[in-house]
């Protein structure tokens, strides 16, 4: 079974505290992606990167960076976690072609940002 | 901005009726998605149709896509109890890797 695996399923952590959310794809994929899942606003992509060592910013990247030293790992850094980055983490991987490959979900990371 | 917003936000229909739910974009796209999500889980993918496609079908599921008016629609025939959760629609400008997804349609199917 092909695998997208989220370090942490719930993450309790205080305001100022630099936070680390690890994904880990076993599908050799190209792409991964970053997306928070907040009640009425759905998925808003955070980052996303088509290559080790490149990124690109999505529509909220303010807050947030990001770190893919290996194709199977991309990992989501909060420098200094604040109460409005409560959420859900989803982290998502998809290979590469022209458009409109399936992207597989990892379960998720509720985190609190206290 | 979100890309894409569902309508309805919300839907609620008994066991074997058909669920229909819609999603608009803005901004003009080689592809939407369709995805499903169970409480608090990861999404899983539907079914995918592109700009160039008007309809497509796959078990009780019937896609369709007006790239005049940026909409699409998903239609769940025959719905049962396991149908039961949220839907999103994602779109990408293709040959680009950004996906975006709409603010979903949370669809409750009473047996």
């Amino acid at each position: 079974d092909v695998k997208v695996t989220q370090s942490s399923r719930y993450l309790v952590k205080r305001t100022g505290e630099k936070v680390f959310l690890e994904c880990v794809q076993d599908m050799d994929h190209e792409n991964m992606f970053w997306y928070r899942q907040d009640p009425g606003l759905g998925l808003r992509l955070i980052y996303f990167s088509y290559d080790v060592k490149m990124k690109e910013k999505g529509d909220i990247p303010e807050g947030y960076s990001v770190s893919r030293e290996k194709k199977e790992r991309f990992s989501l850094i909060l420098e200094s976690a604040s109460t409005n980055q409560t959420s859900m983490y989803l982290c998502a991987s998809s290979s590469h072609g022209t458009g409109g490959e399936k992207l597989f979900f990892g379960s998720g990371t509720q985190l609190s940002v206290l | 901005s979100q890309q894409g917003e569902e309508d309805p936000q919300a839907l609620s229909i008994q066991e074997g009726e058909n669920a229909t739910m819609n999603c608009s974009y803005k901004t003009s796209i080689n592809n939407l998605q369709w995805y499903r999500q169970n409480s608090g889980r990861g999404l899983v993918h539907l079914i995918l149709i592109r700009s160039n496609e008007r309809e497509k079908h796959s078990g009780r599921l019937r896609v369709t896509l007006d790239t005049s008016k940026k909409s699409s629609s998903l239609l769940i025939t025959a719905s049962r109890a396991a149908d039961t959760a949220s839907y999103f629609c994602a779109t990408d400008i293709g040959g680009y890797q950004k996906v975006t997804f709409g603010t979903g349609t949370k669809l409750q199917v009473i047996p």
